[in-house]
């Protein structure tokens, strides 16, 4: 099945910008999306179809993808950006459709 | 407000049976493909399996390592999806959230709060 990697941590400092990337075999032939998930709770989704973003969902999170790499953006991180992040894709060939990434904690220095 | 209720949740012992439930509200619950994702303590989100809507056959599909254990169904006159997981194994033990999926390329918009289930002896 298709797989995607992510690595396991980033540290960002405050009003820095973080980015988390996410790769797969061709990754940017497919939709991916990205989801956020704080200690104790469930995962959010933060932006989908590569760089579109939910309602609710502030400017400062953003999205690329291309080639084999996706990426999450997010600018001028705050103390609440703390949290696991989680990319996954729709991979419409395989019998295990649905794929998430390996997870990445980004830590807020 | 979109509304993901998970239930049944629970201690069971290997070989053992546990239905999940998950009621929805807030949204067109029987227009929805709706989901189960799982995720071990300490560990990754697994997609478990989902369900289509009626319109689409109420197609289902199943992870590898569910496939033939795990049945999805959903009554759409309750508002509600059901996880059925048979022969049950310890590497079952997870928070099992319920899921709608949002758009065309299979994104998840809203989750429950999640349901934890014990596979232990």
């Amino acid at each position: 099945s298709y797989v995607l990697t992510q690595p396991p941590s980033v540290s960002v400092a405050p009003g820095q910008t973080a980015r988390i990337t996410c790769g797969g075999n061709n990754i940017g032939s497919k939709s991916v999306h990205w989801y956020q998930q704080k200690p104790g709770q469930a995962p959010v989704l933060v932006v989908y179809d590569d760089s579109d973003r939910p309602s609710g969902i502030p400017e400062r999170f953003s999205g690329s993808n291309s080639g084999n790499t996706a990426t999450l953006t997010i600018s001028r991180v705050e103390a609440g950006d703390e949290a696991d992040y989680y990319c996954q894709v729709w991979d419409s060939s395989s019998d295990h459709p649905y794929v998430f990434g390996t997870g990445t904690k980004v830590t807020v220095l | 407000e979109v509304q993901l209720v998970e239930s049944g949740g629970g201690l069971v012992q290997p070989g053992g049976s546990l239905k999940l439930s998950c009621a929805a509200s807030g949204f067109t619950f029987s227009g929805s493909a709706m989901h189960w994702v799982r995720q071990a303590s300490g560990k990754g989100l697994e997609w478990v399996g989902r369900i289509r809507s009626k319109a689409n056959s109420y197609a289902t599909a199943y992870a590898a390592s569910v496939k033939g254990r795990f049945t999805i169904s959903r009554d759409d006159s309750k508002n509600t999806a059901y996880l059925q997981m048979n022969s049950l194994k310890t590497e079952d033990t997870a928070v099992y959230y319920c899921t709608r999926q949002g758009g065309s390329y299979g994104d998840f918009d809203y989750w429950g709060q999640g349901t934890l289930v014990t596979v232990s002896s």
